[in-house]
């Protein structure tokens, strides 16, 4: 059973170009968690997801950032027109059925932008 | 603030010594989790405790909840070089099936 997804692993971009990071969660998990942590930080939550539903987006830049989860396919997180401090690590994670008590997390995507 | 502060930032301690971290909260909770996060990696879940629960033991880790104080702590005894990493505690807002974490303790276990 493979664990949480998330690719690529490393991404670069250059200022103002877009970025989109994928995250395929566990077998049977609906709901997915995003999160960015800057070095040396804890981790910010961004926004949680149902299969096409955003249920939660209140850490979500209003500006540039947006994330969806479709019936089919991967979560994606997208970055447009990034930015020097978009630079981070972030980690999508995955639960069954919305259940908060234990959540399965991806080795991360760091994404550096020049 | 949903998210714990976790005291101290860094611990340094040699091998076979215990740890002891701690998270201190300002919501109401209906449990709190601990997780684990090695350099470059996603977290891993360490243990959950229960609003209702004062202390829970997993193999060498011991946790407590003190929900007058809205503080937990986790122990990790005889710790061991592989223990080194950073360790957050995490917050279920209730009524909400979200998850905040900390800022987190970075432990270095030196053999």
């Amino acid at each position: 059973n493979a664990g949480v997804m998330q690719n690529p692993r490393h991404l670069v971009r250059r200022r103002g170009q877009e970025a989109r990071l994928r995250c395929s969660p566990m077998k049977g998990h609906s709901h997915v968690y995003w999160y960015r942590q800057l070095p040396e930080e804890g981790l910010k939550f961004m926004v949680y997801l149902q299969k096409e539903n955003i249920i939660d987006e209140s850490g979500m830049p209003k500006e540039r950032f947006s994330a969806e989860f479709p019936k089919e396919g991967p979560s994606i997180l997208r970055i447009q027109q990034v930015v020097r401090g978009d630079s981070a690590a972030y980690f999508c994670a995955s639960s069954p059925q919305g259940s908060n008590e234990k959540l399965f997390f991806g080795s991360g995507t760091q994404l550096s932008v020049l | 603030s949903q998210q714990g502060e976790e005291d101290p930032q860094a611990l340094s301690i040699q091998e076979g010594e215990n740890a002891t971290m701690n998270c201190s909260y300002k919501t109401s909770i209906n449990n709190l989790q601990w997780y684990r996060q090695n350099s470059g990696r996603g977290l891993v879940h360490l243990i959950l405790i229960r609003s209702n629960e004062r202390e829970k033991h997993s193999g060498r880790l011991r946790v407590t909840l003190d929900t007058s104080k809205k503080s937990s702590s986790l122990l990790i005894t005889a710790s061991r070089a592989a223990d080194t990493a950073s360790y957050f505690c995490a917050l279920p807002p209730n009524g909400a099936n979200n998850l905040f974490f900390g800022t987190g303790t970075r432990l270095t276990v030196i053999p």
